[in-house]
């Protein structure tokens, strides 16, 4: 079946640790994003990538880092760096630039990882 | 920018009564999609319908309608004969034309649907 998987599903951490949470689409979609969702908050977008190897700040990417080496695949490391990181974790993917705003280019989410930090 | 303001915090409905959850959009660009996805408490985020902004129909996708009012700036979902099933967390989302395709969220209106 094709989707999103994400993992670990829970993920705990000492403070002043990093961790990387996985993110792996066999959709051949060409653009992924990450969110970060907080208690009774709506989403915020991390970081996106709309081909490999390239990706761009979101509007909360201090403390955290992507890559992009494989279509499939957009990894988040959550660094030590970032102050508050116990939260959600969402991925998503979306055929890519063409038909951006269309129906057909809405965004698959994965199930979500909740880190902690201990 | 885009902002989405979703003023429901929490709504209860009875089942197999309809239900309209509200949303309104803020947006300078002259072409732009609404989304409507739902959240259970499982967390993972389901797509349930999407309003093109030149769209001349309202969307329908089964038991759910977008009323898309486009001089309003809202695009409120309709969800007819709910079931328990659809308790959830609902959030509306708008995508941007220009440059990548961002998506703005709002911070979700929960539904509570009671037998």
């Amino acid at each position: 079946d094709g989707g999103i998987t994400q993992s670990p599903k829970y993920l705990f951490r000492k403070e002043g640790q990093n961790v990387t949470l996985s993110c792996e689409q066999n959709l051949n979609h060409d653009a992924m994003y990450w969110y970060r969702q907080d208690p009774g908050q709506g989403l915020r977008l991390i970081y996106y990538s709309q081909i490999v190897n390239d990706f761009q700040k979101g509007d909360i990417a201090e403390g955290y880092s992507v890559s992009r080496e494989k279509k499939e695949s957009f990894p988040l490391t959550v660094t030590s760096a970032q102050k508050n990181p116990t939260a959600f974790y969402l991925c998503a993917s979306s055929i890519g630039l063409a038909g951006s705003y269309s129906r057909g280019n809405e965004q698959f989410f994965g199930p979500g990882t909740r880190l902690t930090v201990l | 920018a885009q902002k989405i303001t979703q003023t429901q915090p929490g709504m209860f409905v009875q089942e197999k009564e309809a239900v309209t959850l509200d949303c309104t959009y803020d947006t300078s660009d002259p072409s732009y999609g609404l989304f409507w996805y739902k959240q259970p408490s499982s967390g993972e985020m389901i797509f349930l319908i999407y309003q093109g902004s030149y769209d001349q129909q309202n969307a329908t996708e089964g038991r759910y309608s977008l009323n898309f009012q486009k001089a309003r700036k809202s695009a409120n979902l309709v969800i007819s004969a709910s079931q328990l099933g659809d308790s959830a967390m609902y959030f509306c989302a708008s995508i941007s034309s220009g440059g990548y395709q961002k998506v703005t969220f709002g911070i979700g209106t929960k539904l509570q649907v009671i037998p």
